[in-house]
Order: structure tokens, then C-alpha cells, then sequence
């Protein structure tokens, strides 16, 4: 079963960082593409991050350029964003999501990070 | 960016009915457009990709159509279970990939 499993959301002050991690079970990470999507209360998804398989093509949401940051892991099966200079309007549940191979779309969610920046 | 704007923001229906729900581009997307499916607590899921085929598992009640600017999710017999937020998605001009704002379908 494919599973994406998020970690490290939690509390932080303005200008905090906080380091979120997905880890992949059920399936080969280094195969597919990965993305960062983030959900603020009561709100619709907005795409944060790709990063492509080897990881040598980044790519970031205007929103959070320059702060945040997308790695991965392969060999640990997972998937990292570092977040820095936190904002309150950060706040939000962060979900990792699969590259869908066939098309356009993304294929699996973890269940996703909640994130809360306030002071 | 391509901004997506879906209609209704909410759509009001008894089970048995048919939903039709819009997306519409601010620019041409080609065919690479999704659609997802979100119930409260919980992640999207795909639905819909390449404008018009289901992904694995979703019942064939589910069809995506259009091309280019205009996009259609038709739900052709709503069970109890399909109450929930539907959102699209373009991938055709990148990053950043870009969502609708979504349209909640509620029971009436």
C-alpha cells in the first residue's frame, strides 16, 4: 500500500523555523517526483514545492521563495521542507503529494503537518 | 500564472441528482488539468486527471471533459458519499501549478 506519512508541524513564534518531514512506504521514492502543498484553515490548496526525482530540479511558489526550502533523501525514503522566517500567514496543514507518472495530477497525500505560527 | 475559477463556490443537491461543476482557465491549459475530490479531516484525492480519465478506484459515476480553457466535472448520480469540496488543478504552464478556490457540494 502506498502510504506518504508527514511529521514535524507543530508550534513556532514569528521568525521561527520548523522542519517537516514525509516519508514514503509502499512504493520507490527515487521514481517519482515530489511536491509540498499547504491548506490554511478553512481555506483551498495552494502548491508550495517540486522537487523531481534525482532532485536536481527545484522549484518554488512565489509565496515562500526564499524561505522555505525542499529536499530529499532517497536512500531514507523521504521527503524534507525547511521552513524559515515563519509567518503568521503560514499557518496552515502542510501535506507531501506524489507525482502522478501518467498525467497531470498528484496521485497520493500524506495526511498532513499542521503548522501553527503565532505569537 | 493561470488562475482557475470554479463555479459554483457551492452547489446544493439531493442524492440521486446530477452535479456539474466548472472550471475555467485564465488561460489555455491544454488537457493538463485535475480534479480533486476533499472530504473534511481529510487529504484530497484524485479524481480526475488529464482532463478526462478517472484515476485508479473512482467510480466510473465520475467524468472530467473540456480542453483548453473550459473544464466540466459531471457526477451522474450523487451518492451520500460524494458531499464534499471539489477542487481543479493546472499543470500546463509552470511552476506554479495552480488550484481553483474550489466548489463545496452540499446535501439539499
Amino acid at each position: 500500500e502506498v502510504q506518504l506519512v508527514e511529521s514535524g508541524g507543530g508550534s513556532v513564534q514569528p521568525g521561527g523555523s520548523l522542519r517537516l518531514s514525509c516519508v514514503a512506504s509502499g512504493f520507490t521514492l527515487s521514481a517519482y517526483s515530489m511536491n509540498w502543498v499547504r491548506q490554511a484553515p478553512g481555506k483551498g490548496l495552494e502548491w508550495l514545492s517540486y522537487i523531481s526525482s534525482s532532485g536536481t530540479t527545484i522549484y518554488y511558489a512565489d509565496s515562500v521563495k526564499g524561505r522555505f526550502t525542499i529536499s530529499r533523501d532517497n536512500a531514507k525514503n523521504s521527503l524534507y521542507l525547511q521552513m524559515d522566517s515563519l509567518r503568521a500567514e503560514d499557518t496552515a496543514v502542510y501535506y507531501c503529494a506524489r507525482d502522478f507518472l501518467l498525467g497531470a495530477g498528484f496521485d497520493s497525500w500524506g495526511q498532513g503537518a499542521l503548522v501553527t505560527v503565532s505569537s | 500564472e493561470i488562475v482557475l475559477t470554479q463555479s459554483p463556490v457551492t452547489l446544493s443537491l439531493s442524492p440521486g441528482e446530477r452535479a456539474t461543476l466548472s472550471c475555467r482557465a485564465s488561460q489555455s491549459v491544454g488537457n493538463y488539468l485535475a480534479w480533486y475530490q476533499q472530504k473534511p479531516g481529510q487529504a484530497p484525492r484524485l479524481l480526475i486527471y488529464d482532463a478526462s480519465h478517472r484515476a485508479t478506484g473512482i467510480p466510473a459515476r465520475f467524468s472530467g471533459s473540456g480542453s483548453g480553457t473550459d473544464f466540466t466535472l459531471t457526477i451522474s448520480s450523487l451518492e451520500p458519499e460524494d458531499f464534499a469540496v471539489y477542487y481543479c488543478q493546472q499543470r500546463y504552464n509552470w511552476p506554479p501549478i495552480t488550484f481553483g478556490q474550489g466548489t463545496r457540494l452540499e446535501i439539499k
